[in-house]
């Protein structure tokens, strides 16, 4: 069964260092987003994108954040200057045109 | 603002009990429900719901929604040990972007032998 894959799947970064995380969607799909979900805390929407473009963000989503897919098969979010507070655990998901979303197994991103 | 609450947060059954999940929602312009199964870390699919009354079935799980009551259940009989994970209910609504789902807390299930 196709899935999505995430890279790497743990992180560990100093505060203010910018990280890039990775995701490979399923082949098919033309919709992607990033969540995240902090320790014991929901899942938490933080960007939609399609066609080359961002759909929604929510306020989590900052200026220190952005997505690019930079070529036809990786879709990846960068965190410019990484605060505490970015600790969690970020999922990648892709979905054709119904929304039913199917989820990488994430990259647990730790800021010291 | 919208939200989805589920009970209980946390369930300990043992092997053969049947359990039922409860998720209520409240949001703008109601599209779907969607129920996903969370073990380690990636939440896994589990059911899509869009119209009232219809139950969604594989194996042992079921789904039902009520839109008029703004709630679902999930329903799992004959409960075996790996069913043991979170079960997340999420709801997308017509005022966000495809793919904006807003999900509940969880409820962690425990299955015991």
């Amino acid at each position: 069964e196709p899935e999505v894959t995430q890279t790497p799947s743990h992180q560990v970064t100093q505060m203010g260092q910018e990280v890039i995380l990775r995701c490979v969607p399923i082949s098919n799909h033309l919709y992607f987003y990033w969540y995240r979900q902090i320790l014991g805390q929901k899942v938490e929407f933080l960007v939609s994108f399609y066609n080359n473009e961002i759909s929604e963000k929510s306020e989590i989503f900052d200026d220190q954040f952005s997505v690019e897919r930079p070529d036809g098969s990786n879709f990846t979010l960068k965190i410019r200057s990484t605060k505490l507070e970015d600790s969690a655990m970020y999922f990648c998901a892709s979905s054709g045109p119904v929304e039913k979303l199917f989820f990488g197994s994430g990259t647990q991103l730790s800021v010291l | 603002e919208d939200k989805v609450v589920q009970s209980p947060l946390s369930l300990v059954v043992h092997e053969g009990d049947t359990v039922t999940l409860n998720c209520s929602y409240e949001v703008t312009n109601f599209r779907s429900l969607l129920w996903y199964k969370q073990e380690k870390k990636a939440p896994t699919f589990l059911f899509m719901l869009t119209s009232s009354g219809i139950e969604k079935k594989s194996g042992r799980l079921s789904s039902i929604l009520d839109k008029k009551e703004l709630f679902s259940i999930l329903n799992i009989t004959a409960t075996q040990t790996g069913d043991s994970a979170v079960y997340l209910c999420a709801v997308v609504g017509y005022g966000g972007s495809q793919g904006n789902l807003i999900f509940g807390k969880g409820t962690k299930l425990s299955v015991k032998p």
